[in-house]
């Protein structure tokens, strides 16, 4: 089955730039997509087809892929942006997530 | 505005069966997958499968097949996830989520636990 790999965990300091990764075989030929979640909140969609921002989302959040590798950047972090992170794609009618990253910002 | 309501909290015993709603509303519910998704505590998100509410077809994780049934009643915009022979470890939060190019709308998760 189709995995894709995240870090357990990245730290960043406030304001500065944190990035977090998703390795996934051919992932360059799906659509990955990002999503936030807070404690005791629903998961936030952050970032679609590998790069698009909806409405709403500060454009701190940028997305990216190349090759088997998709990657959130958020600049300028700031300590709310304290959170898990999960990345996720299509394969086979099969939705699959990255296992998360937690986002310290200290 | 896009909203999917879910229904409530259920504590469950082993071997039960547990069937979570999500009502939506603000756009036109065939018009969109409705996906379910959970968190066990400690845990990442789990996909658990999927259902067009238009065409009627699922897709389901291979780990729930057998034991997971998705359904819809589109007279009043609303799905269903049902699992049944639950065990200690479905203990999760359950989301239904709106599919349009990602899931885009969250319901705000039901918790179910399964304890004797």
């Amino acid at each position: 089955s189709y995995e894709l790999t995240q870090p357990p965990s990245v730290s960043v300091s406030p304001g500065q730039t944190a990035s977090i990764t998703c390795s996934g075989d051919k992932l360059e030929y799906k659509y990955a997509c990002w999503y936030q979640q807070k404690p005791g909140q629903s998961p936030v969609l952050l970032i679609y087809q590998d790069s698009k921002r909806p409405s709403g989302v500060p454009v701190r959040f940028s997305g990216s892929t190349s090759g088997n590798t998709a990657t959130l950047t958020i600049s300028g972090t700031q300590a709310l942006d304290e959170a898990d992170y999960y990345c996720q794609a299509w394969d086979s009618s099969t939705v699959v997530f990255g296992g998360g990253t937690k986002l310290t910002v200290l | 505005q896009v909203q999917l309501v879910q229904s409530g909290a259920e504590v469950k015993k082993p071997g039960a069966s547990v069937k979570v709603s999500c009502k939506a509303s603000g756009y036109t519910f065939t018009s969109y997958d409705i996906i379910w998704v959970r968190r066990a505590t400690g845990q990442g998100l789990e996909w658990i499968g999927g259902m067009n509410p238009y065409s009627g077809n699922t897709d389901y994780a291979q780990e729930f097949q057998g034991r997971v049934t998705m359904t819809i009643n589109t007279s009043i915009s609303t799905a269903y996830m049902e699992l049944s022979s639950l065990r200690s470890d479905d203990t999760a939060v359950y989301y239904c989520a709106r599919w349009a190019a990602a899931l885009d709308y969250w319901g705000q998760g039901a918790l179910v636990t399964v304890s004797s």
